[in-house]
């Protein structure tokens, strides 16, 4: 079956400092990837997603990801936080056995908190 | 505008009581899924339906049941054998039929026990 892993939990960053948030998978074949932003009590915004042709992938907001296959990650970057970045982002693989699609696999997310 | 709607924002629970919470789509998806948030844990799926008529366990489905009877409708009901119903719920609709294609969300049920 497979997995993520958001190593960090809680990210602090000062506002328009530079931001990488890690994330880990484990799947046996091509995955489809995605990051996900989470305001509190909100529902999930797609940030950007990855599924095969060039390894950096931009999204909304200024975001961007890398897969890289050798490394089993799809680590999210801004180059210059904003404070209404704050939120808990997440990190999804789609189950993409069989003929159906959809099924997602979520990491455990990590908080990010901007100091001003 | 099209999206997904989740009612009620809030609900308490009673003990031995059976809740129902709502998930509409009006984004003609095939797709619906329910999920849990608890905080340190992501979301984890309960159930998902591919189609009307049909639907599958997730990895927590114990306690919960659904029924997907209109496209655009998921309704899960939190029965009283779920132990620890006190989370955030999120629903969820995609277009499955394809890969890649992202879960749209609503904006979450918060159920607390009374």
């Amino acid at each position: 079956a497979q997995s993520v892993t958001q190593p960090d939990i809680h990210i602090t960053v000062s506002e328009g400092a530079s931001l990488e948030l890690r994330c880990n998978y484990s799947y046996g074949a091509t995955p489809y990837l995605f990051w996900y932003v989470q305001s509190p009590g909100q529902g999930l915004q797609l940030l950007l997603k990855y599924f095969s042709g060039d390894t950096l992938v931009q999204g909304i907001k200024g975001f961007e990801a890398e897969f890289k296959r050798s490394q089993s990650s799809f680590n999210l970057r801004k180059p210059s936080v904003h404070w209404s970045d704050a939120a808990e982002y997440f990190c999804a693989v789609e189950d993409a056995g069989g003929t159906s699609y959809g099924k997602l696999t979520f990491g455990q997310g990590t908080i990010l908190t901007v100091h001003p | 505008d099209g999206g997904i709607t989740q009612s009620p924002k809030y609900l308490f629970r009673k003990e031995g009581q059976n809740v129902t919470l709502s998930c509409e789509q009006n984004l003609n998806h095939d797709a619906m899924y329910w999920y849990r948030q608890d905080p340190g844990q992501g979301l984890r799926l309960i159930y998902y339906s591919q189609i009307v008529n049909d639907f599958q366990k997730g990895d927590i489905a114990e306690g919960y049941s659904v029924s997907r009877e209109k496209k655009e409708s998921f309704p899960l009901t939190v029965t009283s054998a779920q132990k620890n119903p006190t989370a955030f719920y999120l629903c969820a609709s995609s277009e499955h039929r394809l890969p890649n294609q992202p879960q749209h969300f609503g904006d979450g049920t918060r159920l607390s026990i009374l």
